[in-house]
């Protein structure tokens, strides 16, 4: 079954240090999601992408957070300087149309020192 | 303010024992509601996805049910095994966004 891959699946970073998280969304799927969880925390929606364009985004998606769909396959977030707070797994997801089942890749943990 | 509740926050349940969990959300002008199965430090699998117009949506032994005018959901197990042991999230879309629960970790004994 096709499905979500990111990468890395850990990255510890410094506190001010650019971090970009990877994705592979599912080769036929339109509509691109990063979503983050603080431990302990719910899983919260930070942006949406479709036709190379920002759909929505959450408060939370700051100035300090970008998306980019470089080629054909990738999909990325880059966070430019990192806080302690955005300490988080980060979980990529993708669907071929909206209003439809949204596939979740495993997420990248991502710990600020 | 978008919000989704979950209850229980946890359950633990002998082997084949049938159960209930419970989703509720404030705002009615729902896209669609899907409910997840997380495992420790692994990503969200979606179970069940039900349309706004829709009542229910059953999977093998999973049935889910929604009340828009209410604004509720349930999932319901049959027959409860241990690999059903995961924490469930129901999430709701709204436009371009899935607004989660905190979910109901559940732990089924063998």
């Amino acid at each position: 079954e096709p499905e979500v891959t990111q990468t890395p699946s850990h990255q510890v970073t410094q506190m001010g240090q650019e971090v970009i998280l990877r994705c592979v969304p599912i080769s036929n799927h339109l509509y691109f999601y990063w979503y983050r969880q603080i431990l302990g925390q719910k899983v919260e929606f930070l942006v949406s992408f479709y036709n190379n364009e920002i759909s929505e985004k959450s408060e939370i998606f700051d100035d300090q957070f970008s998306v980019e769909r470089p080629d054909g396959s990738n999909f990325t977030l880059k966070i430019r300087s990192t806080k302690l707070e955005d300490s988080a797994m980060y979980f990529c997801a993708s669907a071929r149309q909206p209003n439809e089942k949204l596939f979740f890749g495993s997420g990248t943990q991502l710990s600020v020192l | 303010k978008q919000e989704v509740t979950q209850i229980p926050a946890a359950l633990s349940v002998p082997e084949g024992e049938n159960l209930v969990l419970n989703c509720s959300f404030t705002d009615s002008a729902i896209y669609n509601l899907q409910w997840f199965r997380q495992d420790p430090g692994k990503g969200l699998t979606s179970l069940l996805l039900i349309q706004s117009s829709q009542r229910e949506q059953t999977s093998g032994r999973l049935n889910a049910s929604l009340d828009k005018s209410s604004g509720r959901s349930t999932l319901y197990i049959a027959a409860s095994q241990p690999g059903d042991s995961a924490t469930y999230l129901c999430a709701v879309e709204y436009g371009n966004k899935l607004v989660f629960g905190a979910g109901t970790i559940l732990r089924v004994k063998s």
